[in-house]
């Protein structure tokens, strides 16, 4: 199985902050990572996929990079609006496996 | 747009089964997978497994292996995932995604509570 390791597990940034949050992974996944946000009480939604696609409707200060093993998720200004848990997923191989999340807490 | 609509929350007893559906609008169903993934309360992520509507086959994480069995109902574009042997360990909120690879949307998710 892929191990994905992802950290840090949470962080606390003010409104305006560059974020960073990474995720490795065990073996080559090429580029099939996608992230994940989780606002409190709610389903997960789709930020990207493809390591840096943005889905529909997702703000452009979210940025995703790297391949192999090693990926990040940036936002470029931290908004009020970003906190909750993100979560990155490989889907290279069977079993699809997540990263343990990282909690963001606006200060 | 995009629908997927839970069943409601359960209570179960250890050693019971549990049965969540998962009801598709908005899209083809049969042309995209249907993934079930976990939370425990407090807790990540775990994927459980996924089904092609297509063709029925199923592809699970080596942890349910066993308990879990992933089915579909084309006529009425639904989903279901069913949990054999509930323990305690069980208890968690259980989503259906869409789709081939990554996926989304996801539904609200259902909660299962397994307690005697």
């Amino acid at each position: 199985d892929v191990q994905m390791t992802q950290s840090p597990s949470s962080l606390s940034a003010s409104v305006g902050d560059r974020v960073t949050i990474t995720c490795r992974a065990s073996h080559d996944i090429r580029r099939d990572l996608a992230w994940y946000q989780q606002k409190p009480g709610k389903a997960p939604e789709r930020l990207m996929f493809a390591t840096s696609t943005l889905d529909g409707g997702v703000p452009s200060r979210f940025r995703g990079s790297g391949s192999g093993t090693a990926f990040t998720l940036t936002i470029s200004s931290l908004q009020p609006e970003d906190l909750g848990s993100y979560y990155c997923l490989q889907y290279n191989s069977y079993p699809y496996t997540f990263g343990q999340g990282t909690k963001l807490e606006i200060k | 747009q995009v629908q997927l609509m839970q069943s409601g929350a359960e209570v179960k007893k250890p050693g019971a089964s549990v049965k969540v559906s998962c009801g598709a609008s908005g899209y083809t169903f049969i042309g995209f997978a249907m993934n079930w993934v976990r939370q425990a309360p407090g807790q990540g992520l775990e994927w459980m497994g996924r089904i092609d509507p297509r063709t029925g086959v199923t592809n699970y994480a080596q942890t349910f292996q066993g308990r879990v069995t992933l089915t579909t109902d084309v006529s009425i574009a639904t989903a279901y995932m069913e949990l054999t042997g509930l323990t305690s360990d069980d208890t968690a909120v259980y989503y259906c995604g869409r789709g081939n690879l990554s996926f989304g949307p996801w539904g609200r998710g259902t909660l299962v509570t397994v307690s005697s």
